[in-house]
């Protein structure tokens, strides 16, 4: 199967601790999107990126929040600190950049859960 | 700001009932429009889009959608409900597709 996958699909995690997050986008997508999902919401903007160049990162929710995408192919996403408030699902998504719109294509997502 | 919303964030059919689920938007530029779907546990599926090719946009799974400019909407509709069809709907709208806003959702629950 060659689309979005994430890694790992549920964390469990301490209070203060720091969590990160992977994604592998679809081989030939040269845009990444990190979401946030609460219980019973829409998936919530965060940052995206166009290869490398992370060309968004104001809706990235506080200082605490980080993402990378060092070569353009994969991407992580950086909690640190976390707060109950964190749990939530992050979501990936990738696309093929295009003239017009391009079609996102969603990942799995990852299940995080602060104690 | 672009937005959307959901109207209704639970609906219940029979099983072979038609399923419309509402969404208006509202956008300061033509927007583009999107429906994807969600089951438990997993990530949004796109179910169809308008990108202002033709109004009457269909997709997987025999759903379509409606954009009418004059009443702001979107409505995802299904002739005829199928239990697999069972799962939370998502509507969403982008018009440069770095900031798509999506809504909050429907449920939708298909009684046998």
């Amino acid at each position: 199967d060659t689309g979005v996958s994430q890694d790992p699909r549920h964390k469990i995690t301490k209070r203060g601790q720091n969590v990160t997050f992977r994604c592998d986008p679809i081989s030939e997508h040269n845009r990444l999107y990190w979401y946030r999902q609460t219980l019973g919401q829409g998936p919530e903007f965060l940052t995206y990126f166009q290869n490398e160049a992370q060309l968004e990162k104001s809706r990235l929710l506080s200082d605490r929040f980080s993402a990378e995408r060092p070569k353009g192919s994969f991407s992580t996403l950086e909690i640190q600190r976390t707060e109950q408030g964190d749990s939530a699902m992050y979501l990936c998504a990738s696309s093929l950049a295009l003239a017009g719109t391009d079609t996102q294509y969603f990942g799995p997502g990852t299940r995080l859960t602060v104690l | 700001a672009q937005s959307v919303t959901q109207l209704g964030s639970h609906v219940s059919v029979s099983e072979g009932a038609l399923v419309l689920l509402r969404c208006n938007y509202s956008s300061s530029v033509p927007p583009y429009l999107f429906w994807y779907v969600q089951y438990p546990n997993q990530g949004l599926q796109l179910l169809l889009k308008y990108t202002s090719a033709a109004t009457l946009v269909k997709g997987i799974n025999g759903f379509e959608a409606e954009f009418k400019k004059s009443e702001t909407s979107f409505h995802l509709t299904k002739p005829s409900a199928h239990m697999s069809d069972a799962a939370e709907y998502f509507c969403a709208v982008s018009h440069n597709n770095n900031d798509m806003r999506f809504g909050a959702g429907t449920r939708l629950t298909v009684k046998p």
